[in-house]
């Protein structure tokens, strides 16, 4: 079973279109995370749940929602795609705040042209 | 602000030798401090943290770092390189619960 899964791997979509990147964790943590990690593998912090509440939104354009129906699940949003939204995106868990290592998902890629 | 600076963009080293991987870090109080690596097309996969207690710790694949507060450094070393160690490293530091910050990551290259 995959600790950390994240749908789809690959997303490839015009510019000004709607899109989701779901994840789900299967580890019983309490906190979610999601990353951007740009084209030079930079890895930057976008948002973290806790117990389905927000902890962090990062200066992110509110263009990017994210949703987190329970403690398992949290889903990426993306209205009006833009070419600079391409880049890989890592879903992570971890325990709780400050608990210990985040664990992450195999990531996935978004192309937008 | 809270950072991480990995000094070095690309390590290389010959399969055999020993191999040390920088970090140092400005966070504030006690961090935690971590190692991860990626295989290319994968996910960030945890090597090894530091929390508290012994100054070195042990990590998985043989890996090991050591924490020095004086010098806020977090260098991670193998005393044996293999070419399968060939990957992006990442050392980051919890930023008190909030997140987790990364450094910008640096590539290692085992040569054979």
């Amino acid at each position: 079973d995959t600790a950390v899964s994240q749908t789809p791997k690959y997303l490839v979509t015009q510019m000004g279109n709607d899109k989701s990147i779901k994840c789900e964790q299967n580890l019983g943590h309490d906190t979610m995370y999601w990353y951007k990690q740009d084209s030079k593998k930079f890895l930057k912090i976008m948002f973290s749940y806790n117990n389905k509440e927000l902890i962090i939104n990062e200066t992110v354009p509110n263009r990017f929602s994210p949703k987190s129906p329970d403690k398992a699940h949290l889903n990426l949003h993306i209205n009006s795609l833009e070419l600079g939204d391409s880049a890989v995106y890592f879903c992570a868990s971890s325990p709780g705040l400050r608990s210990g290592e985040l664990f992450f998902g195999e990531g996935s890629r978004l192309t937008v042209l | 602000a809270q950072s991480v600076a990995q000094p070095e963009d690309q390590v290389n080293v010959a399969e055999g030798n020993p191999l040390t991987v920088k970090c140092t870090y400005s966070v504030s109080g006690n961090p935690y401090l971590f190692w991860y690596v990626q295989y290319p097309n994968r996910g960030l996969q945890f090597l090894l943290k530091y929390i508290t207690g012994d100054n070195l710790v042990k990590g998985s694949y043989g890996f090991e770092a050591e924490f020095n507060k004086s010098q806020t450094s977090f260098h991670l070393k193998k005393p044996s390189a293999l070419v399968s160690d060939s990957a992006l490293y990442f050392c980051a530091a919890d930023n008190y619960g909030q997140n987790f910050v990364f450094g910008p990551g640096t590539r290692l290259s085992v040569l054979p």
